[in-house]
Order: structure tokens, then sequence, then C-alpha cells
């Protein structure tokens, strides 16, 4: 089967850096996203990994580490609009795509 | 270009009564996924579809759950005889191929079961 985990929640300083871990555990591996979700909001795609390494998008950043069956997601220059649940989520070999339970992100000004 | 569009946005129920909800992915998707998300925790697979086909519904619970995704209109996810259990968020998503790696949400429908 497929899991992921991530640490609930997460507090940073507006303007700071901070960065939330994933680590799965996987059945085959299909690369790595990561979602942002505001409350009430709908998950919006922020990035993936498919290879080691970073990915670079703008304030956002996501690094893979397959041998560690490891990931993260790193936001600089923290914003107040940051504040969301941000969750990491990998496809199983039926095309389904597993979620983690999402660390929410407090910035505190 | 619109968005994956999902409607109604809200929708309350009594218990035993059907819901249904309504999901138009976006231009030139033929790939739609439904989740169920409850407060406070990730999304939980529920059906993938192509046009005219149930590719998966696993995630699907057996019974009084269904979805369509017919060759013209939106996708259909239907929940006869609904239960407070039932109550959640449900996102529907779109992709262009079966890349699982990006997807476009809707905004989702909250399901109130009183």
């Amino acid at each position: 089967g497929q899991s992921l985990e991530q640490p609930s929640e997460v507090t940073a300083v507006e303007g700071a850096i901070v960065q939330i871990n994933c680590t799965y555990q996987t059945s085959g591996f299909y690369g790595l996203s990561w979602y942002q979700q505001h409350d009430g909001g709908a998950p919006t795609f922020l990035s993936y990994n498919g290879l080691d390494g970073l990915e670079e998008t703008g304030r956002f950043s996501s690094f893979l580490s397959r041998s560690d069956s490891y990931g993260y997601l790193l936001l600089q220059e923290l914003q107040m609009k940051d504040s969301a649940s941000y969750f990491c989520a990998t496809p199983n070999s039926n095309y389904q795509l597993i979620w983690g339970a999402g660390t929410k992100l407090i910035i505190k000004p | 270009n619109a968005g994956v569009m999902q409607n109604p946005r809200h929708l309350v129920r009594r218990r035993g009564q059907e819901a249904r909800l309504r999901c138009s992915p976006m231009k030139g998707h033929s790939h739609v996924y439904w989740y169920r998300q409850l407060p406070e925790e990730g999304l939980k697979f529920m059906v993938y579809l192509q046009k005219e086909n149930i590719i998966d519904e696993s995630g699907m619970p057996k019974e009084r759950f269904s979805a369509e995704f017919p060759k013209e209109g939106p996708s259909i996810l239907r929940i006869q005889q609904v239960v407070r259990g039932d109550s959640a968020a449900y996102f529907c998503a779109s992709s262009p191929t079966p890349n699982q790696n990006e997807q476009y949400f809707g905004p989702g429908t909250r399901l109130t079961v009183t």
C-alpha cells in the first residue's frame, strides 16, 4: 500500500523560510506532488518532483530524495497569504492519487 | 478558459434523500477524479473516470454511491439514501492525460446531511 506522513502543523514568521517535510512508503514510485489548500478552498497544484533534486517555482521549491523516500516543500519570504494547508501526494499504480493528511502552516506577523 | 466547475457549491439533504453532485472538467480534459475530504483531513480518492468509462472505483463505497461521466454533459457523483456520515466536501479534479501528478480541482461541493 501507499502512505505519506507529514507534520500536522508548522508555525513560522512572516518573511521567514519554512520547510514542510513528507516521508512516504510506496509499492512503486511515480513522483511526489505538492498542493496548497486555503480554508474552504480547492487544492491547487504547486509542484512535482519525478526525479531527485530541487524544483524551483518562484518563492516555492520542492525537493525529492528517492533513496530516502523523502521530500520537502520550501517556502521562502513567507507572506500572510501563504497561511494554508499543504499536502504531499503520490500516485499508485492504479492511477489513484494518495494524499498525506496535510500540514497546516500558521504564519505570525 | 474556464476551470473545473462544480455545482452546487453547497448542498443540504435530509437523511434518506439523494444527493447529485456535478462536475464539468476543464476544456480538453477527458479524465475526471472524485475525492472526499473530511475536516482537518487529506483528500480520499473515490473514483476515476474517462468519458463513458469508469476506470477505477475502488475508493468508492459499494453501496449507495455511483458515478458516471457520459459522452455529453458533466460527470455526476450520486449518493442515494444519504446518511450523516456522508457530510463532507466532495472535490472533482480533471487532467488532460492519465498523469496523476498535476490535477486541476474544482471548488468542491459541501454536502451537509441533517
